[in-house]
C-alpha cells in the first residue's frame, strides 16, 4: 500500500507568491520522520526540510516551512516568496522507526511564473 | 569530499545485455540504497544495505542484484536488461541510524534499454 500520497501532479505559482504542496502519509508507527526533497531539471536530489513525529513545532528552513497536522497525517510544504529557481519536482518522503529506507511519494512538479 | 558518486552517468543497452552500475560514498556511511525513478512514479526502492555485509530487497527488486563490496561501495547489476528497466537510477547513503538523518543522493545514472 502506498504510504506517501502527493495528489498534485503539477502546480503553478506566480513569482513572489506563497505555494503549498500537499503530502499525506500512512503509518501505524508512532515514531517516524518526514522529509521533503527538491529535484531541479538538472536531476540532483536536494534535501529541504525534516519533521519528526514527536517534534512540538512545525519545521522551518528559510523560505520553506512544514504545515504538519499529525491527526490528519499530513505534512504539507509551504514555500514563501516563490522564486523562478523554485521551479522543480518536489518529493515528500517518510521513514519509520528502525534503520529503514525513505519511502517517496510520486512528486509534484512546481512551475514558478514570472 | 565527493559525497556519493555514480558511474556511468549515461548508458544504452540492448535487451538481454548485462551491466553493473557502480556507487561509492566517501562519508563513512553505514547504509546505502538503490532507487529507480520513472515518470509519474517517484523514487522506488530497489535494494538497500543497512550495513556492510547485509542487503535487503526493496519495493521493486526483480531483475536486479546488488553487492555491498565494502563500506564505501554498493553496486547494482542487471543480468539481462529489459526495456522495462529503462529508468534513472539513484544511489544514496545515510550515516546515522536515527530518524532525522537524511539520505544523500548521487547524481543518477540514466539507463536506456532498447
Amino acid at each position: 500500500a502506498q504510504k506517501i500520497t502527493q495528489t498534485q501532479p503539477g502546480m503553478f505559482v506566480q513569482e513572489k507568491e506563497a505555494v503549498t504542496l500537499d503530502c499525506t502519509y500512512d503509518t501505524s508507527d508512532p515514531s517516524y520522520g518526514l522529509f521533503w526533497y527538491k529535484q531541479p531539471s538538472s536531476g540532483e536530489m536536494i534535501f529541504l526540510i525534516y519533521q519528526g513525529s514527536y517534534d512540538q513545532q512545525n519545521a522551518t528552513e528559510g523560505r520553506y516551512s512544514l504545515n504538519f497536522q499529525k491527526a490528519r497525517k499530513s505534512a504539507n510544504l509551504v514555500i514563501s516568496a516563490s522564486q523562478l529557481g523554485d521551479s522543480a519536482m518536489y518529493f515528500c518522503a517518510m521513514r519509520e522507526a528502525g534503520n529503514t529506507p525513505l519511502v517517496f511519494g510520486k512528486g509534484t512538479r512546481l512551475s514558478v511564473i514570472a | 569530499n565527493a559525497g556519493v558518486t555514480q558511474t556511468p552517468k549515461f548508458q544504452v543497452l540492448k535487451t538481454g545485455q548485462s551491466m553493473t552500475l557502480q556507487c561509492a560514498q566517501d562519508m563513512n556511511h553505514n547504509s546505502m540504497y538503490w532507487y529507480r525513478q520513472d515518470p509519474g512514479m517517484g523514487l522506488r526502492l530497489i535494494y538497500y544495505s543497512a550495513s556492510e555485509g547485509t542487503t535487503d530487497k526493496g519495493e521493486v527488486p526483480n531483475g536486479y542484484n546488488v553487492s555491498r563490496l565494502n563500506k564505501r561501495e554498493f553496486s547494482l547489476r542487471l543480468e539481462s536488461a529489459a526495456p522495462s528497466q529503462t529508468s534513472v537510477y539513484f544511489c544514496a547513503s545515510r550515516g546515522l541510524a536515527g530518524l532525522r538523518s537524511e539520505q544523500y543522493f548521487g547524481p543518477g545514472t540514466r539507463l536506456t534499454v532498447t
